[in-house]
């Protein structure tokens, strides 16, 4: 299966402590993003790369989150000094975007099975 | 920014029966309008995508229609079935960013009982 991949699936950490999660897209996609899901509610924009610039990033992303995809291939979300708050699913994403002249496309996201944060 | 709203929050249903879920976002100014269903505790499943210049799309039993002036979507499931017990969900890309940003829906969370 050549879908994307979230590692890992599950992560327990306790207040102030720091994780990183890992994203590996689909090989021939130059579009990662990052997503986070609460219970009940729609995922949340976060940021997305393409290829290894990041282009957007969303007033979520408090300075205790860092996102990096150094070569263009997998990325890592790191959120330094956790609190309860952080607790969320943190979903990944790619897709393959292009542009000639005036048009671009960018072809449908598909997305990882997320990486369940709890913070005791 | 864009909104986008679901409704109904909620719907179940016995087997075979067609259904309609709803969607509606504020800015009509989209690229793209995506239908995802997620199973709990799991990722983001595609199912449909429409491109702003595109009325309906059509996959088996789902039919998803876009009618931008008006800022809704729906998406058909014709002869439902238990398998088809998620949540679906609904994403309007924004033209205003680079691509980049999906705005979604919070879900209509279906279940059909045998």
């Amino acid at each position: 299966d050549t879908g994307v991949s979230q590692d890992p699936r599950h992560k327990i950490t306790k207040r102030g402590q720091n994780v990183t999660f890992r994203c590996d897209p689909i090989s021939e996609h130059n579009r990662l993003y990052w997503y986070r899901q609460t219970l009940g509610q729609g995922p949340e924009f976060l940021t997305y790369f393409q290829n290894e610039a990041q282009l957007e990033k969303s007033r979520l992303l408090s300075d205790r989150f860092s996102a990096e995809r150094p070569k263009g291939s997998f990325s890592t979300l790191e959120i330094q000094r956790t609190e309860q708050g952080d607790s969320a699913m943190y979903l990944c994403a790619s897709s393959y975007f292009t542009s000639r002249g005036m048009s671009s496309y960018n072809s449908p996201l598909h997305f990882g099975n997320g990486t369940r944060l709890t913070v005791t | 920014k864009q909104e986008v709203t679901q409704i109904p929050a909620a719907l179940s249903v016995p087997e075979g029966e067609n259904l309609v879920l709803n969607c509606s976002f504020t800015d009509s100014a989209i690229y793209n309008l995506q239908w995802f269903r997620q199973d709990p505790g799991k990722g983001l499943t595609s199912l449909l995508l429409i491109q702003s210049s595109q009325r309906e799309q059509t996959s088996g039993r789902l039919n998803a229609s876009l009618d931008k002036s008006s800022g809704r979507s729906t998406l058909y499931i014709a002869a439902s079935q238990p398998g088809d017990s998620a949540t679906y969900l609904c994403a309007a890309l924004d033209r205003g960013s680079t691509l980049g940003r999906l705005y979604f829906g919070r879900g209509t969370q279906l279940t059909v009982w045998p």
